[in-house]
């Protein structure tokens, strides 16, 4: 599972407040990616990551910014939380040569 | 735009049943196809990739085939036990795609009945 790990678990915050979720993995893959996941409309891909310091946008990025300062770490930040990004918040790591995707266990995030 | 469909969407079956899921895409140019399976408040679980040249693969009691030109695959699960429970979706990896992302189906939710 590439030993891939997700922190907080749950949360809940307010309307206009700042969130960051962190997605840590041990594997020292390549690719990261932070899916969210919402009845009626499955997995979506917000961003991912080729590399430390190398990002790009998915389907879903509007409000949303990740950094990627070390390998193992790739951060997701809602600037000003809305309560239309109250979902379910996946990270993922990429590994070996057949390109399999890993997933983390998930933080379900409610914003009020 | 690659689009993942998976039906039904919910599907009921007695132990020991033998089952097959569908997932059907719209575009035959991928990488690779990947079944994950997807307990209630659960992360995801890889079960088999298949990558494009490939016809088929198995874990255990599972068996994935992929038929790129018809963009369809099935995942075939011999003798069903309650733990099979859980929803089990497919996902591509288009080759016209940086970064490797996924497209995912909706998923199929099964329920196995003791």
């Amino acid at each position: 599972d590439a030993g891939i790990t997700q922190s907080p678990r749950h949360k809940v915050t307010e309307t206009g407040t700042p969130v960051t979720l962190r997605c840590h993995q041990t594997e020292n893959h390549r690719y990261m990616y932070w899916y969210r996941q919402d009845p009626g409309h499955g997995l979506r891909l917000i961003h991912y990551s080729y590399g430390v310091k190398d990002t790009d946008k998915g389907e879903v990025s509007d409000g949303y910014s990740v950094s990627r300062s070390k390998t193992e770490d790739f951060l997701l930040t809602l600037e000003s939380a809305t309560s239309s990004q109250t979902s379910v918040y996946f990270c993922a790591a990429q590994g070996g040569h057949s390109y399999e995707q890993y997933f983390g266990p998930g933080t379900r995030l409610t914003v009020t | 735009k690659q689009e993942v469909t998976q039906i039904p969407a919910a599907l009921s079956v007695p132990e020991g049943e033998n089952l097959v899921l569908n997932c059907s895409f719209t575009d035959s140019a991928i990488y690779n196809l990947q079944w994950f399976r997807q307990d209630p408040g659960k992360g995801l679980t890889s079960l088999l990739l298949i990558q494009s040249s490939q016809r088929e693969q198995t874990s255990g009691r599972l068996n994935a085939s992929l038929d790129k030109s018809s963009g369809r695959s099935t995942l075939y699960i011999a003798a069903s036990q309650p733990g099979d429970s859980a929803t089990y979706l497919c996902a591509v990896r288009p080759v016209d795609n940086q970064g490797g992302k996924l497209i995912f189906g909706q998923g199929t939710e099964l329920s196995v009945k003791p």
